[in-house]
């Protein structure tokens, strides 16, 4: 069964600062690798996906890069700010019928 | 339609009581599934279809949880004698294909009284 592991749990920042979240998964055979964030209440949105033949996705602020063979992945978030603040989720997409979440990273971007 | 579209938003019922849950896919994405999050946990796989194959239902905790999807799109979660532990946010997810990532609806909070 694929586990699926984010570190730090919970993160706060000052507002301007880069900052990275991290994402383990122990079973490398991959389709790809997903950010979610999710606010207080809400769904999930997704911020990037990653393929298992790619290395990286960009979007604006955000990078994700994907190492597949160490089973790791990074969220790298340039510039915080507070709209920023929310939960970050990474999925895993493998081998059965569904996708692993991670237990999420809980982000607050101080003024 | 644009998004992933899941009713009622909220429903409060009383233990005991049968609900259903509705999901309203993306218009030809093939995939759906059905996921849990409960207070302070992480997110419960429920339920997998894709398209008119057998859905995989290895994660209904109980068999008061039951699923259909009608013509390969709505999907409709039943949960019959609900308990106070059926408590949660229940999500739906679609996807054009597996392993084509997935979009999230808002997810349904029900409480149970």
């Amino acid at each position: 069964k694929q586990e699926v592991t984010q570190i730090p749990a919970a993160l706060s920042v000052p507002e301007g600062e880069n900052l990275v979240l991290n994402c383990s998964f122990t079973d490398s055979a991959i389709y790809n690798l997903q950010w979610f964030r999710q606010d207080p209440g809400k769904g999930l949105t997704s911020l990037l996906l990653i393929q298992s033949s790619q290395r990286e996705q960009t979007s604006g602020r955000l990078n994700a890069s994907l190492d597949k063979s160490s089973g790791r992945s990074t969220l790298y978030i340039a510039a915080s700010q507070p709209g920023d603040s929310a939960t970050y989720l990474c999925a895993v997409d493998g081998s059965g019928n569904q996708f692993y979440f991670g237990t999420g990273t809980s982000l607050t971007v101080i003024p | 339609g644009a998004g992933v579209s899941q009713s009622p938003s909220n429903k409060v019922t009383e233990k005991g009581k049968d609900v259903e849950l509705r999901c309203d896919p993306i218009s030809g994405h093939t995939a759906l599934y059905w996921y849990r999050q409960s207070l302070g946990q992480g997110l419960e796989f429920l339920i997998y279809f894709q398209g008119n194959s057998a859905p995989d239902k290895s994660g209904l905790p109980s068999d008061r949880f039951s699923a259909e999807r009608t013509g390969g799109s709505v999907s409709t979660l039943t949960i019959q004698r609900t308990q106070q532990e059926d408590s949660a946010v229940y999500l739906c997810a679609s996807s054009r294909d597996r392993g084509r990532g997935y979009t999230f609806g808002s997810g349904t909070r029900l409480t149970v009284v």
